[in-house]
Order: structure tokens, then sequence, then C-alpha cells
């Protein structure tokens, strides 16, 4: 089956640590996003990739940094330099059709 | 700054009714539209797409385009309590290398 997965699903975190937050599809698309959504808002994008080995910023990108090295990933690090991570974190892919297509996201909580 | 706009709700329509939501963005340019579904603590799920005026249907689903008056909507008909979600809009165009804009999206509730 195709599709877009994430892990963990839950994810704790002390004060200054980094984590990181896997994002996998077999949908063979090259562009792959990361947004933040919290309680009762919309979303917000914080990196984007286009193209193996690039990215670039999206609207918050403060705290967090990305890598992609395969185009079947697209990892993104919760820096200790966020402080106010505690969110619900969505990778998306999209392909010709434009269209995103979302993982189940994972829900990161700061201790 | 680029704007998609939605009425937050909550939105209350009886089972078996319609339910119309609406959407409207500033970017004239805008040349793909996306309706999305979003159940509580779930990830967002699209559920229709239209990149021509008029109205594109899809089961119970329509989804309308008016370019003129930059609004897009969605009719959901025979409104079942299974409906009930935040619904997200979302927008792209090519001078924003088709990153989507989004709105805050209206939740909707079918009441049995």
């Amino acid at each position: 089956d195709g599709g877009i997965t994430q892990s963990p699903k839950y994810l704790f975190r002390k004060e200054g640590q980094n984590v990181t937050l896997s994002c996998e599809q077999n949908l063979n698309h090259d562009a792959m996003y990361w947004y933040r959504q919290d309680p009762g808002q919309g979303l917000r994008l914080i990196y984007y990739s286009q193209i193996v080995n690039d990215f670039q910023k999206g609207d918050i990108a403060e705290g967090y940094s990305v890598s992609r090295e395969k185009k079947e990933s697209f990892p993104l690090t919760v820096t200790s330099a966020q402080k106010n991570p505690t969110a619900f974190y969505l990778c998306a892919s999209s392909g010709p059709s434009r269209g995103q297509f979302f993982g189940p996201g994972t829900r990161l909580t700061v201790l | 700054q680029k704007e998609v706009e939605q009425n937050s709700g909550p939105l209350s329509v009886p089972e078996g009714a319609i339910a119309s939501l609406n959407c409207t963005y500033s970017d004239r340019g805008s040349q793909s539209f996306f309706w999305y579904r979003q159940y509580s603590g779930k990830s967002p799920e699209l559920i229709m797409f239209i990149y021509s005026n008029g109205d594109k249907e899809d089961g119970r689903f329509t989804a309308q385009l008016n370019k003129a008056s930059q609004y897009v909507s969605l009719l959901i008909r025979d409104s079942q309590p299974s409906d009930s979600a935040t619904y997200l809009c979302a927008v792209s165009s090519w001078d924003s290398n088709y990153q989507l804009i989004w709105g805050a999206g209206t939740k909707l509730i079918i009441k049995p």
C-alpha cells in the first residue's frame, strides 16, 4: 500500500533536549512538507523540500531543522531552541496533482 | 500577504440536510483549490479539488468555484453524523511554487 508513515505517534521531550520526528513516503512524490498544528488552529508550514538535497524554510522554521538525503524520507528535528514545541506535527507529500497527502501525525509534548 | 478565510463555526446542520461550507481567497492568481476533512485528533484527508470555474461533484460532495468573486465552496448533501469534522480549505498558485495557503477551517456538526 502506498502512503506516508510518521513515527513515533506520541513523543515526550524534556527541556533542553533535541528530538527527531520521522517521515517516510512510498508514493514516489518529489515534494515533502512539515506542518505544525496547535489546538483549534490551522496548519503552519515549518519546512518544505521539492527535491532531494534541497529544502526551504516555511513560515515558522526557527528552532527546527530538516534533511532530505533520500526521496522517501524527510525527518524533522525539534531543537532546544524551539521554546514552545508542544503541538501536533504533520508530514505531507505531493505529486503532479499538487494536492498534499498527510501522514497520521506525531503529537509532541514537552515535560 | 496571501490569505484564505473561512468561518470558524461551529456550523450546525440537521442530519439529512445540505451543509454548505465557504472559503474566500485573496490572490487572484490562485489556480488550484482543495478541500480537506480533519477529524478530531487525526490528520487532514483530501476530499475534493477543483481547478476550473463551476461545479465538480463526487458522490455527496460538490465543490463550487467562482474565480471572479474569489470564493470556493463545498456542499455536502444528505449530511451524516460521520461528516462531523473540521473542513480545511487550501489554495495554491504557480507563483508561490504551488505551496498551499491554508484556511483555519470550519467546524461542522451534524445533529442526528
